[in-house]
């Protein structure tokens, strides 16, 4: 286990649905971040919360809204999707000290996700 | 037609011996560099990552070269095992209080036992 838990761990959604992604990390990191991972692309940065602000906003469409209440949470909002929005979204978190981040990412098992 | 998915490149090594996976990186301002391991229906996990002012990394089996010359990455697995299946990918972030790791797309590793 890497201390990075995601629910659910599977999720099946039809385009009209809103759903909620969740994530948790218990190894006291003060950055967390969203990746998409699909077929057909590699590793896709999404969004990045540092100290509970958003730092980085990769031109994701607003139909994906992250929410970060604190450190240790981070959830991802999801309404009206696309079935090409079906993919492994997966968390990570890390340190970041002095200003500069700590670059090792440390991810957790990710939520599949199938829109229909 | 479309491409149903990422052809990974394959990697395909006899039980006990050793494993030796590419990755080359674009950016040459790319000061930091991880190696990941994702197994079938889990998130990747970290392996062994090396900064650029060093050449060469050592872990428990495993080894990370880094050739700044050449923008080139490599994993070296001693004594592969079954468990070493899996997809393997290189990480490099260029720094500069940059948050986005830089994924390449993966090296699928398959033991033979």
């Amino acid at each position: 286990e890497t201390g990075v838990t995601q629910t659910p761990r599977h999720l099946v959604m039809g385009m009209t649905n809103k759903k909620s992604l969740k994530c948790e990390q218990h190894l006291g990191h003060n950055a967390m971040y969203w990746y998409k991972q699909s077929a057909k692309k590699p590793l896709e940065l999404m969004f990045v919360y540092s100290l509970e602000e958003r730092v980085e906003n990769n031109s994701v469409p607003s139909r994906f809204s992250p929410e970060c209440p604190n450190s240790s949470h981070l959830f991802l909002h999801l309404h009206t999707l696309q079935p090409e929005d079906s993919a492994l979204y997966l968390c990570a978190s890390s340190q970041q000290t002095s200003g500069r981040p700590q670059e090792t990412q440390y991810f957790g098992p990710g939520t599949r996700l199938l829109v229909l | 037609g479309e491409s149903v998915g990422l052809h990974l490149p394959t990697l395909s090594v006899q039980e006990g011996d050793n494993s030796i996976i590419n990755c080359a990186y674009s950016n040459s301002a790319s000061d930091y560099f991880i190696w990941y391991k994702q197994e079938s229906g889990k998130g990747p996990q970290f392996i062994i990552d090396i900064r650029s002012n060093m050449d060469k990394r050592q872990g428990q089996r495993v080894t990370v070269l880094l050739n700044k010359t050449v923008k080139h990455l490599s994993l070296q697995i001693a004594a592969t095992q079954p468990g070493d299946s899996a997809v393997y990918f290189c990480a490099e972030n260029s720094g500069a209080g940059s948050y986005q790791l830089t994924f390449g797309k993966g090296t699928k590793l398959s033991v033979i036992p």
